[in-house]
């Protein structure tokens, strides 16, 4: 198994633009978490997927979309990219249905915008 | 509103030394109460969680209801526990959400 994977591990976007952020949970995981967190701070929540909808937002525009897949997979869409956006994003993987509540990382995607 | 404090943003210690990290937590309900460490260039892990009640890595923490408060402690800091660490209550009741503090650096000196 190898854990929650995310792609790509970094991009530098112009602002204004879009991007899109993919992650695939952990094996047996239906559930997957985003975090945004910016250089010094700690994760940020954004938002949660299960069973392919969201079901938990943090405090974030809608320029922040997400989207999660029968395979449980996940994207998250930044429209209108700001310099502000520019941080590490996180994805983490849970089981809802286990009822296991440990969250497990993947290794992030460090997001520029210039 | 939801708020998760860790007051000291940097934990410099001598091995050998006792090390704690606090942290303080302001929720309404019964969140489940985790530490998660990075590493040196490596993702973000679970290092204990409160319900376990175990000792992981020669880490300890209590939870006081009372103070609102779930400070990490161990007794004698080694080098490689030099890392970030962060505290994080969850609430089953709003998705399993995670709330992370700001983050404490431990570093520990040889």
């Amino acid at each position: 198994d190898a854990g929650v994977t995310q792609s790509p591990t970094h991009l530098i976007k112009t602002r204004g633009q879009q991007v899109t952020l993919r992650c695939s949970p952990k094996s047996g995981h239906d559930t997957v978490s985003w975090y945004q967190q910016a250089l010094g701070q700690g994760p940020q929540f954004i938002f949660q997927y299960y069973e392919e909808e969201e079901r938990q937002r943090g405090n974030f525009p809608d320029r922040f979309s997400g989207h999660q897949f029968p395979n449980y997979s996940s994207e998250l869409n930044v429209n209108a990219l700001l310099l502000g956006d520019s941080a590490l994003y996180l994805c983490a993987s849970s089981s809802q249905r286990r009822g296991n509540t440990e969250a497990f990382f993947g290794q992030g995607t460090r997001l520029t915008v210039v | 509103a939801q708020r998760v404090t860790q007051p000291e943003k940097l934990l410099s210690v001598f091995k050998g030394a006792p090390v704690e990290l606090k942290c303080n937590y302001s929720y309404s309900g019964s969140p489940e109460l985790f530490w998660y460490v990075q590493y040196s260039r490596q993702r973000l892990q679970l290092l204990l969680r409160h319900i376990s009640r175990e000792s992981i890595k020669g880490f300890t923490a209590d939870l006081n209801k009372g103070e609102t408060s779930f400070h990490l402690k161990k007794p004698f800091a080694q080098e490689e526990d030099s890392a970030m660490y962060y505290c994080a209550p969850l609430i089953k009741a709003a998705g399993n959400k995670l709330t992370f503090g700001g983050g404490t650096r431990v570093l520990v000196k040889p």
